[in-house]
C-alpha cells in the first residue's frame, strides 16, 4: 500500500535549523493527520486537517507549524526544535473525519534533533 | 481522564493462538480500532468495532464489550510474520492510542 507517502524518510537536524516534512496521499481522502511516535509512548495526535482546514491542534508547541495547501498534501514545518522532539513523525489520511473511518498511515519520517 | 491499557509485551509460539487485551476509560466512545505495526514501519489497520461482539477477519478476530470498556484481539495459527506491535485505539471526539503490545513469536 503506497497510498500515503512521506519525505524525507530520515532527517537529522540541529536545534537552530529549519526543515519541513512532506506528506502526500493518493487516495482521494478528505482528512489528514500528523502524529508523533516516541519510544515507549503511545502515538500522539498532533494536528488534524479536514478539507484543508485545521480542525484540531493538540497543544503542540509553536515550533511545529502545519500547512495543508490542498487535500492531497500536508506539511509539517520545523523550527528551533529540541532534542526531545526526536521521534517518528507519521502522517495519516482517512476518507472522512468522523466515525469509524480507517486511517491509512505513511511510512513516517524518523527525526533526530542534535 | 482518558486512558488505554494493554500489556507491554507478550510471547507466543508459532501455530498457537494468542489474545491481546485492551481496556479503556474515555469520556466518550465512537469505536475501537486495532492496528498492527512492524518495527520501523507504519501502523496498518486490522479491525474496527463499534458494537458489542466479535468481528472475525481471517486469522484475526476482535471483540468488544462497551459496558466493560474492554476489547481483545485474537490471533490464530500464529506465523512468524505476526511478530509486531499491536496498537489499540479508541475514538471519542478524537482518536487515542494505547502504547501498544509487542508480540514475539517463537518457532
Amino acid at each position: 500500500e503506497t497510498g500515503v507517502t512521506q519525505t524525507p524518510r530520515h532527517l537529522v537536524m540541529g536545534m537552530t535549523n529549519k526543515k519541513s516534512l512532506k506528506c502526500e496521499q493518493h487516495l482521494g481522502h478528505n482528512a489528514m493527520y500528523w502524529y508523533k511516535q516516541s519510544a515507549k509512548k503511545p502515538l500522539e495526535l498532533m494536528f488534524v486537517y479536514s478539507l484543508e482546514e485545521r480542525v484540531e491542534n493538540n497543544s503542540v508547541p509553536s515550533r511545529f507549524s502545519p500547512e495543508c495547501p490542498n487535500s492531497s498534501h500536508l506539511f509539517l514545518h520545523l523550527h528551533t526544535l529540541q532534542p526531545e522532539d526526536s521521534a517518528l513523525y507519521l502522517c495519516a489520511s482517512s476518507q472522512e473525519l468522523m466515525g469509524g473511518e480507517t486511517q491509512y498511515f505513511g511510512p513516517g519520517t524518523r527525526l533526530l534533533v542534535l | 481522564g482518558q486512558n488505554i491499557d494493554q500489556p507491554t509485551e507478550m510471547t507466543a509460539t508459532e501455530g498457537a493462538i494468542v489474545q491481546i487485551n485492551c481496556t479503556y476509560q474515555t469520556s466518550g466512545f465512537n469505536g475501537l480500532f486495532w492496528y498492527q505495526q512492524h518495527a520501523g514501519e507504519a501502523p496498518t489497520f486490522l479491525s474496527y468495532n463499534v458494537l458489542d461482539g466479535l468481528e472475525e477477519k481471517g486469522r484475526f478476530s476482535s471483540f468488544l464489550s462497551r459496558s466493560k470498556g474492554y476489547s481483545y484481539l485474537l490471533l490464530k495459527e500464529l506465523q512468524m510474520k505476526d511478530s509486531a506491535s499491536y496498537l489499540c485505539a479508541v475514538r471519542d471526539d478524537k482518536i487515542i492510542f494505547g502504547k501498544g503490545t509487542r508480540l514475539h513469536i517463537l518457532p
